[in-house]
């Protein structure tokens, strides 16, 4: 299994939208509708922010979203806020038990 | 809200084995998957493997032959062994909870070095 590729970085201004790729294969992303988002803080543990591709765990905001095409998957952050600055990961289940990261994509907030 | 804490050795010898416990409260491990995922300074994050809670466990296929994960019910715990470790191991080692990694313990950064 080969790790999922993303941005390594994206930038947008306060109140604007983004959206981060997340690029997989047929035999991850592109078959198995098992793809999940996390942030990260500097020094903190990721956050699930998405899972099972569109949904939002308890407590997120619906300015995080989801969604995914082929074997591409995308995260949007609507209302872009400061505290949204971070590195997001996405993860996807790759059959056999078996899951895989993206090597992540730092989101500066302008 | 389940919680997760890790704890051992914050330093190894090379050739020698890492182990890390994480111990679950606010829940029954008897429930969920159970994973280890790690994360090599200012890179990004691996996942090792993950065991449910009766016991038959998934590796990744790159750590397959090193790696070994246990669960332990009467103490609510799980537990991680890596075996022969180089430099290229050290790294923040997170244990993880839930069938969407859902809770993640704060990670304990763990050093290969004589």
């Amino acid at each position: 299994q080969s790790a999922l590729t993303q941005p390594a970085s994206v930038s947008g201004s306060p109140g604007q939208s983004i959206t981060m790729s997340c690029t997989g294969t047929s035999s991850d992303v592109g078959t198995y509708n098992f793809v999940s988002w996390y942030q990260q803080h500097p020094g903190k543990a990721p956050k699930l922010m998405i899972y099972d591709v569109t949904k939002r765990p308890s407590g997120i905001s619906n300015r995080f979203s989801g969604s995914k095409s082929g074997n591409t998957a995308s995260l949007t952050i609507s209302g872009l806020q400061a505290e949204d600055e971070a590195d997001y990961f996405c993860c996807s289940y790759a059959g056999s038990g078996f899951w895989v990261f993206g090597g992540g994509t730092k989101l500066t907030v302008l | 809200q389940v919680q997760l804490q890790e704890s051992g050795p914050g330093l190894v010898k090379p050739s020698e084995t890492l182990s890390l416990t994480c111990t679950v409260s606010g829940g029954s491990i008897s429930g969920y998957y159970w994973t280890w995922i790690r994360q090599p300074p200012g890179k990004g994050l691996e996942w090792i493997g993950y065991i449910p809670y009766t016991g038959s466990a998934n590796y990744s296929p790159s750590l397959k032959s090193r790696v070994t994960i246990s669960v332990d019910t009467s103490k609510n715990q799980f537990s991680l062994k890596l075996s022969s470790v180089t430099a290229a191991d050290t790294a923040v080692y997170y244990c993880v909870g839930g069938y969407n990694f859902d809770y993640w313990g704060q990670g304990t950064l763990v050093t290969v070095s004589s």
